[in-house]
């Protein structure tokens, strides 16, 4: 149980490009889900917290118009990364927890290169 | 703000060997959580800890809570080359759901 499908797992693309990552809890309904970035051989970074239904809310630094975080539903979560350049590539990862004190769960992560 | 340390950084074995990594914060949680990741994936949940002074096994796996719930440690026994991995800890904030993550513990094992 408590699997996180991430999609999808490499994009390439020119800089200017918007691009959208997809975050979906499979076999339970999430109610948070949290956005994080990781550089090589560096821990994760959260970049946003994301309850459905409710705007997200950004950790310091994290740009809001250039990340943008939709959670739709109790499945489904989206990190749009508006007009990427270079400097936006990096590994996302998602997490979805339940609730409570429930652990969050990752999905496989989303390797994004901007050309 | 709340910070944990890990250790060690890295460390390189030799298959069968036990190993054992800690963290330890200036903040107390409630929560304290094990994930292991793989190369260009996501980190996986191992052992999660909820009571002071718990001691928790998952296979090889054992985890304690500490009891002031400012540290933690993981075992792992008898080590085998697909353990190779990064292993972070992690504290929960309860309020928020956020994690805060330790530096990782980059284990490599020689067969």
């Amino acid at each position: 149980g408590a699997v996180v499908s991430q999609h999808p797992s490499r994009v390439i693309c020119k800089s200017g490009t918007s691009v959208k990552i997809e975050c979906r809890s499979l076999d339970f309904q999430a109610t948070t889900m949290f956005w994080y970035r990781q550089f090589p051989k560096q821990s994760l970074m959260l970049m946003a917290t994301s309850n459905e239904g409710s705007k997200a809310t950004y950790e310091q630094g994290v740009e809001k118009d250039k990340f943008l975080i939709n959670h739709a539903s109790l499945t489904l979560s989206t990190l749009t990364v508006t007009s990427a350049h270079p400097e936006d590539s990096s590994f996302y990862i998602c997490s979805a927890r339940a609730d409570g004190n429930q652990p969050q769960h990752f999905g496989d992560g989303t390797r994004l290169s901007i050309l | 703000g709340q910070q944990l340390n890990q250790s060690p950084q890295s460390m390189f074995i030799q298959e069968g060997e036990d190993v054992s990594m800690n963290c330890t914060s200036s903040s107390i949680f409630n929560t304290w959580l094990w994930y292991k990741q793989d190369p260009g994936e996501g980190p996986v949940l191992l052992i999660a800890l909820y009571k002071a002074g718990e001691l928790t096994s998952n296979g090889r796996l054992t985890a304690q809570f500490g009891i002031t719930r400012k540290d933690s440690f993981l075992n792992i026994s008898a080590s085998i080359p697909s353990d190779v991995g990064i292993y972070f800890c992690a504290g929960l904030i309860s309020n928020t759901g956020k994690l805060i993550f330790g530096q990782g513990t980059t284990l490599q094992v020689k067969p």
